[in-house]
């Protein structure tokens, strides 16, 4: 079992739409939750950073984290064609050197 | 602010060949630094990661290796290129926070390398 479980997708949706990207982790010594987005052919952007359980909002850019669960999300709202990205979470525990990412899950918005 | 670059953005090299690609981070002193590959439509693979001048370490056995020649230079080298050495190899830089970790990681642009 992967340490860090995100579905690679792809998935489409309509521009205007709320995305809801997921991933889930089983090691619960994680603490600090990243997201990422990256364009076809360039390198990944950091997105939203969180600490600790509960949500945090960036503009249209949402990212919540469940502890308990060992599940995070980011949600898009009002989404845009140029949202059109792959995004990868991220995770990494106290004192660690090394992150720990997902997959990647591609979206893409349609106008 | 901080910034990292990357070169060559793409590199088309034969089975056999040697390879150097270079990672250097401005606006930053000390960083661990970290090298990549992705293949396409795949997650990422760490392939080094180093805390230090001189200091290396590798995640996955392959013909490739890594150099930290300077605090903020790092170097992805090989002898002889496979073909499955073929994706997209990114640089990244984390900075050890007050809570002693390193929990943000910015990348660099990338390489395209393509073995033929």
């Amino acid at each position: 079992q992967k340490e860090v479980e995100q579905d690679p997708g792809p998935l489409s949706v309509p521009e205007g739409a709320i995305v809801s990207l997921n991933c889930t982790y089983s090691n619960s010594a994680f603490q600090y939750f990243m997201w990422y987005r990256q364009y076809s052919r360039k390198g990944p952007e950091l997105l939203m950073y969180t600490y600790s359980s509960g949500n945090k909002e960036d503009g249209r850019f949402t990212a919540q984290v469940d502890k308990s669960s060992k599940y995070i999300s980011l949600f898009i709202r009002d989404s845009q064609p140029s949202d059109s990205a792959t995004y990868l979470c991220a995770m990494i525990h106290q004192g660690a050197q090394k992150l720990v990412f997902g997959q990647g899950t591609r979206l893409t918005i349609n106008p | 602010s901080q910034t990292i670059h990357q070169w060559p953005a793409t590199l088309v090299q034969p089975v056999g060949s040697p390879l150097s690609l270079e990672c250097t981070v401005e606006g930053t002193s000390n960083p661990n630094l970290y090298w990549y590959r992705q293949a396409a439509g795949r997650g990422l693979q760490l392939l080094f990661y180093s805390v230090g001048i001189g200091q290396i370490s590798s995640e996955v056995p392959q013909n490739l290796s890594a150099s930290r020649p300077q605090d903020r230079q790092f170097i992805l080298s090989s002898k002889k290129l496979l073909l499955s050495d073929s994706g997209f190899y990114l640089c990244a830089w984390t900075l050890t926070s007050a809570r002693g970790g390193q929990e943000t990681q910015y990348f660099g642009p990338g390489t395209r390398l393509l073995v033929l």
